[in-house]
């Protein structure tokens, strides 16, 4: 079946300092979506790519998706605490499946 | 916006007694989606409904078991607990059209005990 494999699996940053997860699938996706989990709360949806080679931005979040459309990255220019978190790549086209996410812990 | 409601939020059962989980979508969405997450895990994906059919299944035990009805909410059964069963429920609609966007509700903590 479909897989989604999510890296690193946690990153501990300075606060200011940039972050990057990569998402990778075993099967081309139709699309992808990212979600954003704080301690103790449930997955709240950012941003859902669907073109080959699509770049989307939200503030200091930038959202890449592969050309091959396997592969997708989030990328967080110097971080602030509110960015705690954990960040995980979905994709699928009936029901999502995840990646493990990446925990991300920040050093005021 | 209205959203995703579950409850019971918390939920205590002992083992071998069962628990049902109950999930009101996002109005007018059609599909419904249940995914379990144990502590550090991701979200696994169990079932989800289409219209009040089942149109996928994933990693649901035979011990649980799941339906929309009507007025379209979805209730998750779950029987025979087992201490490995306790973990954060969620529930999540989409519209089918709409980019497949899944929204979460806040989830229902269940511990087994």
């Amino acid at each position: 079946g479909q897989q989604v494999m999510q890296i690193p699996q946690y990153q501990h940053v300075q606060e200011g300092e940039d972050f990057t997860t990569y998402c990778n699938s075993s099967t081309t996706l139709s699309n992808i979506q990212w979600y954003k989990q704080r301690p103790g709360g449930h997955p709240v949806f950012l941003i859902q790519l669907v073109k080959s080679g699509e770049v989307k931005k939200q503030k200091r979040l930038t959202f890449q998706f592969g050309e091959a459309k396997k592969n997708s990255s989030l990328h967080i220019t110097a971080t602030q605490t509110t960015d705690v978190g954990t960040y995980f790549c979905a994709g699928g086209a009936q029901k999502l499946v995840f990646g493990q996410g990446t925990r991300l812990t920040i050093n005021p | 916006a209205a959203g995703v409601i579950q409850s019971p939020r918390h939920l205590i059962k002992e083992k071998r007694e069962t628990a049902t989980l109950k999930c009101y979508p996002i109005p007018r969405h059609d599909t419904v989606y249940w995914y379990q997450q144990g502590p550090g895990q991701d979200p696994q994906f169990l079932i989800s409904f289409y219209e009040k059919m089942q149109s996928d299944k994933g990693s649901i035990p035979d011990r649980f078991s799941a339906q929309q009805f009507s007025d379209y909410h979805s209730e998750l059964n779950m029987s025979s607990l087992e201490l490995g069963d306790s973990a954060l429920y969620f529930c999540a609609s989409s519209l089918v059209g709409s980019g497949n966007t899944i929204y979460f509700g806040e989830g229902s903590w269940l511990t087994v005990v």
